[in-house]
Parts: structure tokens; C-alpha cells; sequence
């Protein structure tokens, strides 16, 4: 059962302009939502993480923006770079559990 | 420091073989997981270790999988009976404590292709 969907599956962008990555969950119980960046042959790395008590979270030029009523949030990638084409996902865990439910992935492209 | 080591990094098994992929996390972390990833998905839980228990194992396709981490380090992912539909890539993470907020690690996986 997927329970974190993800849009777009793919996203083409033009350097320095804005990536966004949106997700959605359904599972209320959920109360830690990490981003994560993966390289070709590489495992994810976490980029950055939210709280559902807080509304936006802003680390250098990644901002993720939580919808706690829509059960929804969004990456944005501002100043898009090259260095930034990736594959993106976001992610959820909660209180007491050990799994964290990852969505199916955004494969960025950032255009020189 | 040194990251998540996971070896091999490519497996060819013939199917019907017994596989063994191994996982060394980073120093004195005590949470470690393991993950499959199929080709342009997202990865999926497989099962959960703090130290030597295995707390959760709930993702395990089935009967044919099985992982252990007898001394609370280094873990090993065994698969039985290889099946075509088991070729993925298997990653392993691990977290210092045991918070589900606690910043995972991965490794680079092992790309398994059975044949």
C-alpha cells in the first residue's frame, strides 16, 4: 500500500530557476517527514527534515513547505543548479515505529 | 570517517541460489536498516535492528529472506532460493540512536541480478 504519493515522476529545470517537488500522505500517525537526494550509484542522503507543528522549513536553498490540514507537503529547490540534478524523495516515519515509508521519487534535471 | 560499507556491490545470482549481502554500518551506531530498491522506485523497509534485535521485520518479501546482526554490528542479508523478482538493490542505513528521527546513513547498495 503506498501511503506517501509523490509528483511530478519527473521534472526538467532550468538553472536558476525553482524545483518543486510536491508529496502527500495519508497516514495521520506520521510525524516526521525527511527529504532525501540521491546520486546515480549512491544511497539517499538526507537533505532536510520537518515537523508537522511547523508550517516551512528553510536550510540554504531548500524549503520545504507543510500542509498539516491537506496532509501534504513540498520541496522547493530554489537557484537550481546542475550539481542539483537528482533523484528526490520524500519520506515519513512516525512515534514508536522503525519504518520509514518513502515516496516513489522526482527525477530532477537541472538545464546549463 | 568512514561511511555505511556494503559488499558486494554487484551480484550476479543464478536463480535458485543462495545469496549473502553484507553490511557494515558506521561505528557505535546501535539502529541499522535494511532496504530494497527496485528500478526507479523509492525504497521499501525490509527490517529494523537496535544492536542485535530484530525488531521489525514486517517488510521481508517472504520466508526465503532473512537478515541477522549477532554481535550488533555488522549485519548480513540472506537470500534463499533466489527468484528473478528479487533483483534490486539492497540498501543498508544506520542511525546512531534509536529516535525514528535520528538521521539515517546508507550505503551504496548492492545491485543483486538474478538470471
Amino acid at each position: 500500500q503506498q501511503q506517501v504519493k509523490q509528483s511530478p515522476q519527473s521534472l526538467i529545470v532550468q538553472k536558476g530557476g525553482i524545483s518543486i517537488i510536491n508529496c502527500a500522505y495519508e497516514n495521520t500517525a506520521f510525524d516526521y517527514f525527511p527529504w532525501y537526494q540521491q546520486f546515480p550509484g549512491k544511497g539517499p542522503a538526507l537533505l532536510i527534515a520537518i515537523r508537522p507543528d511547523v508550517s516551512e522549513k528553510k536550510e540554504g536553498r531548500f524549503t520545504i513547505s507543510f500542509n498539516k490540514s491537506a496532509k501534504q507537503f513540498s520541496l522547493h529547490i530554489m537557484d537550481s543548479q546542475p550539481g542539483d540534478s537528482a533523484t528526490y524523495f520524500c519520506a515519513a516515519t512516525y512515534t514508536g515505529g522503525f519504518k520509514t515509508i518513502f515516496g516513489a521519487g522526482t527525477r530532477l534535471f537541472v538545464k546549463a | 570517517g568512514a561511511g555505511v560499507s556494503q559488499s558486494p556491490r554487484y551480484k550476479v545470482a543464478k536463480r535458485g541460489q543462495d545469496v549473502a549481502l553484507r553490511c557494515d554500518p558506521i561505528s557505535g551506531h546501535v539502529s541499522l536498516f535494511w532496504y530494497q530498491q527496485a528500478l526507479g522506485q523509492g525504497p521499501e523497509f525490509l527490517t529494523y535492528f537496535q544492536n542485535e534485535a530484530q525488531l521489525d521485520k514486517s517488510g521481508l518479501p517472504s520466508d526465503r529472506f532473512f537478515a541477522e546482526r549477532p554481535e550488533g554490528s555488522v549485519s548480513t542479508l540472506k537470500i534463499q532460493r533466489t527468484q528473478q523478482e528479487d533483483s534490486a538493490v539492497y540498501l543498508c542505513a544506520s542511525s546512531l540512536e534509536y529516535s525514528h528521527t535520528d538521521t539515517q546513513y546508507f550505503g551504496p547498495g548492492t545491485r543483486l541480478t538474478v538470471l
